[in-house]
This record gives structure tokens, C-alpha cells and sequence, in this order.
């Protein structure tokens, strides 16, 4: 079964950088995923596609301060010099034959 | 600049049934599969149902829908629906279109691919 699985929760100071993980089920380690942002009472907005060997691709207008990566079955989205508006939920999504998935979410805390 | 528009929300009781739009702008609509998101409160999303550019091919997430659910599209009105039938408590969320980067390649094998734009959502609230 095709499940993603992230962390609840994660926390950064202002100006520091952060990494999220995302993990394949097993099985599923080759699979490419995409991070989405949710910033309060906003509609999901599109970061990047990431592939099993870690290059990415940027949605339209993605600072620089985002990246990704990879490592097995692990999906990574880094943010450095972490901004206010960074404070968001970060969603991971995959994709199979008819079906799409979202993991569970971490929300970013911004101290 | 792409735009998708989602309307069509609102208070309903349990039973009864509700059909969302989602208004595309900004990009040729036809070429693009199209999806539905959900997100009750306080919860994280959910994929609800996908269909293809030019409506011929469709899929629904059967945990969630279990048959009530109806994903369609209008390609000269650039706009996609969903309609809504037998609709229970736990159908409460907001609902979210989103645009797909997913192909047929050049021996019409379908390629999924990841959601690049979504909207700003709608809310369902299904409540006597």
C-alpha cells in the first residue's frame, strides 16, 4: 500500500533552515513526491516535484530558499534563512496508477 | 496566471446532495487533468477523485466516496464539478480543485504526475 508518512510537527528559530522529512512505504522507495505549503486559512500552493535521485523542480515563483533531496525512501524539502511567512503546514504527495496520496502533514513552528 | 476558482458550498443536511465548480482561467483547460481535495477541519488532505483531459477516463479515492460521488468536467465552459450525493457529517471539509502535470505518452500509457496549482477551496458543511 502506497503511504507517506511525515513527522506532526517541527520547529525552527528566524534566519535558520529546517529540514522535513517524508517517508515512502516500503516498496516504494523509487517513487518521485511533491511538497505542497499551506500557510493559516490558505489554499495549498505548490513547491517542487522531487525524484528518487534528488533533483527537484520548482513550482512558479519558489524562492531559492527551498530546496529538496533524497535519500532512499526518503523525501526531503529544506528551507533555509526561515522567514515568518514560512510558518505553514508542508504536505508531501505521491502518485500511483489512479491514485494519489498525501501524507499526514508537518506543521513548521517559526520561533 | 492560472486561476481555479472553486463555488458551490454551503450548509446541507445529511442526505442531501450539493454539486461544486471549480473555475479554470489562466491556462488551456483542456489539455490538464483535473482533481478534487478534501480537507475537514483541523485535519490534513485528502484526494477525493481525478479525471482526465478530456473526460474519458476517471478515477475516485472509494474510501471517501463510496459511490455518492460524481467528478465531471465541461471543456468549452473551462470549468470542472463535482456532484455530491447522500451527503453525511463526515463529508464536513473544504474542498479543493487542483491542476495536474499527468500525460499519456507517446504509446498512450498514462503517466501520473503531481498537482502543480490549486485553488482557494470551498466550504461543505453537512449538518441538521
Amino acid at each position: 500500500q502506497l503511504v507517506l508518512t511525515q513527522s506532526p510537527s517541527a520547529s525552527a528559530s528566524l534566519g535558520a533552515s529546517v529540514k522535513l522529512t517524508c517517508t515512502l512505504s516500503s516498496g516504494h522507495s523509487s517513487y518521485a513526491i511533491a511538497w505542497h505549503q499551506q500557510q493559516p486559512e490558505k489554499g495549498p500552493r505548490y513547491l517542487m516535484k522531487v525524484d528518487s535521485d534528488g533533483s527537484h523542480n520548482k513550482g512558479d515563483g519558489i524562492p531559492d530558499r527551498f530546496s529538496g533531496s533524497s535519500s532512499g525512501a526518503e523525501r526531503y524539502l529544506t528551507i533555509s534563512s526561515l522567514q515568518s511567512e514560512d510558518e505553514a503546514d508542508y504536505y508531501c504527495q505521491t502518485w500511483g496508477t489512479g491514485i494519489w496520496v498525501f501524507g499526514g502533514g508537518t506543521k513548521l513552528t517559526v520561533l | 496566471e492560472v486561476q481555479l476558482v472553486e463555488s458551490g458550498g454551503g450548509l446541507v443536511q445529511p442526505g442531501e446532495s450539493l454539486r461544486l465548480s471549480c473555475a479554470a482561467s489562466g491556462f488551456t483547460f483542456s489539455s490538464y487533468w483535473m482533481h478534487w481535495v478534501r480537507q475537514a477541519p483541523g485535519k490534513g488532505l485528502v484526494w477525493v477523485s481525478r479525471i482526465n483531459s478530456d473526460g474519458t477516463s476517471i478515477s475516485y479515492a472509494d474510501s471517501v466516496v463510496k459511490g455518492r460521488f460524481t467528478i465531471s468536467r465541461d471543456n468549452a465552459k473551462n470549468t470542472l464539478y463535482l456532484q455530491m450525493n447522500s451527503l453525511r457529517a463526515e463529508d464536513t471539509a473544504v474542498y479543493y480543485c487542483a491542476r495536474d502535470l499527468s500525460y499519456y505518452d507517446s504509446s498512450g500509457y498514462a503517466k501520473p504526475s503531481q498537482f502543480d496549482y490549486w485553488g482557494q477551496g470551498t466550504l461543505v458543511t453537512v449538518s441538521s
